[in-house]
Formats: structure tokens, C-alpha cells, sequence
């Protein structure tokens, strides 16, 4: 079974406008993390948020907003005013473990979003 | 600019050579990663070093063989490659231990074997 699931593999928004990308997790763990990363054309895969599995409000970094639920387990990005630069792959990933130890990155399949003028 | 950096950016190889591909980190990182990243696949973790011990090998062939001889620099060390093994290589570094640190990415080498 996936322990990341991405179900978009495409999204495309109107530049200025907002755009969520879907993200659920599987996982048994109490403690936990979920991040999101953008990996344009280039390559490199930029870290975006964090949203730590006891973090009573959602993460939020700049345009960037996580709509964390975890009842549901889902972690879904929102991205607000869309800009052309946002185009790109983005990645759900969680790592499992308590603080302390190395658990290990575990990534979706990506979504890739495409900005229109 | 990361912090993380990778050469080369492409390398185009035959299945009889032997190349390396080099990371180097500036972020003062203990930890440090090899993912492989094919085409319509999720990023495959491939190996894991901490303070230059690794501590995970994630089934990854013999033929692939990674080197860390200090906590800034990671190599992979490539021979006698298959097709399949054509991907865009990602290394990535963080600080030891927790849930919460994000790993920083370097910009990839994007393997093509012939």
C-alpha cells in the first residue's frame, strides 16, 4: 500500500488564482511529519512547509498553506495568487519516527502544476 | 543555490564505463542521501550516511557503490551500468535526528547510460 498518495497528476490554475494539490498518508505512527517540495524543469527539489503530526494549526510559508486534517490524513498545499514561476512538480513527503532518530523521507508520486497567463 | 551542490549535471555513459557522481554540502549537515528519480516513479531512496557511517543501503545494486569520506562529501561511484539506470540522481543532506528537518536538495545528475 502507498503511504503517499498524490490522485493528481495534473492541475493547471489561471495565474493570480488559487490552487490546492492533494496529498493523504498512510501511516500507524503517533509522531510524524509532512513536508511539500517543488522540482521545476531544472531538477533541484526545493523544500517548501512543514506540518509536524502534533502542530495544533496549519503551517503557512508565504503563499504557501498546508490544510492539515489529520482525522483524515490528509495534508493538502494551497497555494495562493498563483504566479508563472509556480509551475513546476510538487512533492508530498512524510517522514515516520520520533524526534531523535533518522526515519526516512517517503514521497509521493507528485502532481504537476501548470500556471496559465 | 541550496547549499547542496552536484556535478556534473549530465553525464552520458557506456555499460562498460566507470564514472562518479559528487555532492558537496556547505550547510554543516551530518546526514546525508542518494535518491534515484526515474521518469512516472516516486523518488527512490537509495542510501543513507550519518557522520559518514552509512545506515542505509536500500537494496540497491552492486553496482552502484557510494563512498563518504566526511560529512560534506558523498560520492557514487557507477560502473557497469543496465538502460534501466538512466535517472535523475538527487543528493540531499539534513541535520541528524528529527521528524522535523526538512533534507536540502542538490540540483541532480541526469544519467543517461547507452
Amino acid at each position: 500500500a502507498q503511504k503517499i498518495t498524490q490522485t493528481q497528476p495534473g492541475m493547471f490554475v489561471q495565474e493570480k488564482e488559487a490552487v490546492t494539490l492533494d496529498c493523504t498518508y498512510d501511516t500507524s505512527d503517533q509522531s510524524y511529519g509532512l513536508f511539500w517540495y517543488k522540482q521545476p524543469s531544472s531538477g533541484e527539489m526545493i523544500f517548501l512547509i512543514y506540518q509536524g503530526s502534533y502542530d495544533e494549526q496549519n503551517a503557512t510559508e508565504g503563499r504557501y498553506s498546508l490544510n492539515f486534517q489529520k482525522a483524515r490524513k490528509s495534508a493538502n498545499l494551497v497555494i495562493s495568487a498563483s504566479q508563472l514561476g509556480d509551475s513546476a512538480m510538487y512533492f508530498c513527503a512524510m517522514r515516520e519516527g520520533l524526534g531523535g532518530s533518522q526515519g526516512n523521507l517517503i514521497f509521493g508520486k507528485g502532481t504537476k502544476l501548470s500556471v496559465k497567463p | 543555490e541550496t547549499g547542496v551542490t552536484q556535478t556534473p549535471r549530465h553525464l552520458v555513459m557506456g555499460m562498460t564505463n566507470k564514472k562518479s557522481l559528487k555532492c558537496e554540502q556547505h550547510l554543516g549537515h551530518n546526514a546525508m542521501y542518494w535518491y534515484k528519480q526515474s521518469a512516472k516513479k516516486p523518488l527512490e531512496l537509495m542510501f543513507v550516511y550519518n557522520f559518514k557511517e552509512q545506515t542505509e543501503n536500500n537494496s540497491v545494486p552492486s553496482r552502484f557503490s557510494p563512498e563518504c569520506p566526511n560529512s560534506s562529501h558523498l560520492f557514487l561511484h557507477l560502473h557497469t551500468l543496465q538502460p534501466e539506470d538512466s535517472a535523475l540522481y538527487l543528493c540531499a543532506s539534513s541535520p541528524q535526528g528529527g521528524r522535523h528537518q526538512p533534507q536540502h536538495f542538490g540540483d541532480g545528475t541526469r544519467l543517461s547510460i547507452l
